[in-house]
């Protein structure tokens, strides 16, 4: 079965820090692959998307992620972070049949 | 636009008591739909799925049963409750084959006393 690690549990940076979540995943096959966020009191939301053609995606508010296929990674990058950044960030997976296996999360903390 | 119903929003119930959680999707048609449940700091276990109406498929075994009545409906029930069913319940719906991501309901937080 697929698996999805999140290496970081907390991430704490200031504002206008560069951030990078790291997201790796076990399967061999062709993959979508997906970060979701869920700020303080809202829904889980999707952040971004990949599933084929250019390995570097973007997304909403200025997030982009790589995939890299030789690496069974899907890292999130934000060059500047704003407080408003400030959530909790789920690497997913979706190999079969349409089910997504999530990360165990990334709580990113920006302090103003 | 398609929107996801998701209630209630919280729910206390006894040990051994019936539950009925309720996901109703709007603005689609033949979604695929999930129920997850979200434990803090452990990430989303992916409960039951189901591509179509009366096809659910169980992911874990546990104390909880999913039926979906009609397209667009997903219930998610137990007989009697465990205090181990205590935690945050999500359902979700994505497009066949989820190409698009998954659109998630607002969660319901389920307390077993």
């Amino acid at each position: 079965a697929q698996s999805v690690s999140q290496h970081n549990h907390h991430v704490i940076l200031s504002e206008a820090a560069s951030l990078e979540l790291g997201c790796n995943y076990s399967y061999g096959g062709t993959v979508n692959l997906f970060w979701y966020v869920q700020y303080p009191g809202q829904h889980l939301q999707l952040l971004l998307k990949y599933f084929s053609g250019d390995p570097l995606v973007k997304g909403i508010k200025g997030f982009e992620a790589e995939f890299i296929k030789s690496k069974f990674s899907f890292n999130l990058r934000k060059p500047s972070v704003q407080w408003s950044d400030t959530a909790e960030y789920f690497c997913a997976v979706n190999t079969n049949a349409g089910k997504s296996t999530f990360g165990d999360g990334t709580t990113l903390t920006v302090k103003p | 636009s398609q929107t996801i119903h998701q209630w209630p929003a919280t729910l206390v119930q006894p040990v051994g008591s019936p539950l009925s959680l309720e996901c109703t999707v709007e603005g689609t048609s033949n979604p695929n739909l999930y129920w997850y449940r979200q434990a803090a700091g452990r990430g989303l276990q992916l409960l039951f799925y189901s591509v179509g109406i009366g096809q659910i498929s169980s992911e874990v075994p546990q104390n909880l049963s999913a039926s979906r009545p009609q397209d667009r409906q997903f219930i998610l029930s137990s007989k009697k409750l465990l205090l181990s069913d205590s935690g945050f319940y999500l359902c979700a719906w994505s497009r066949e084959m989820n190409n698009y991501g998954y659109t998630f309901g607002s969660g319901t937080r389920l307390t077993v006393v």
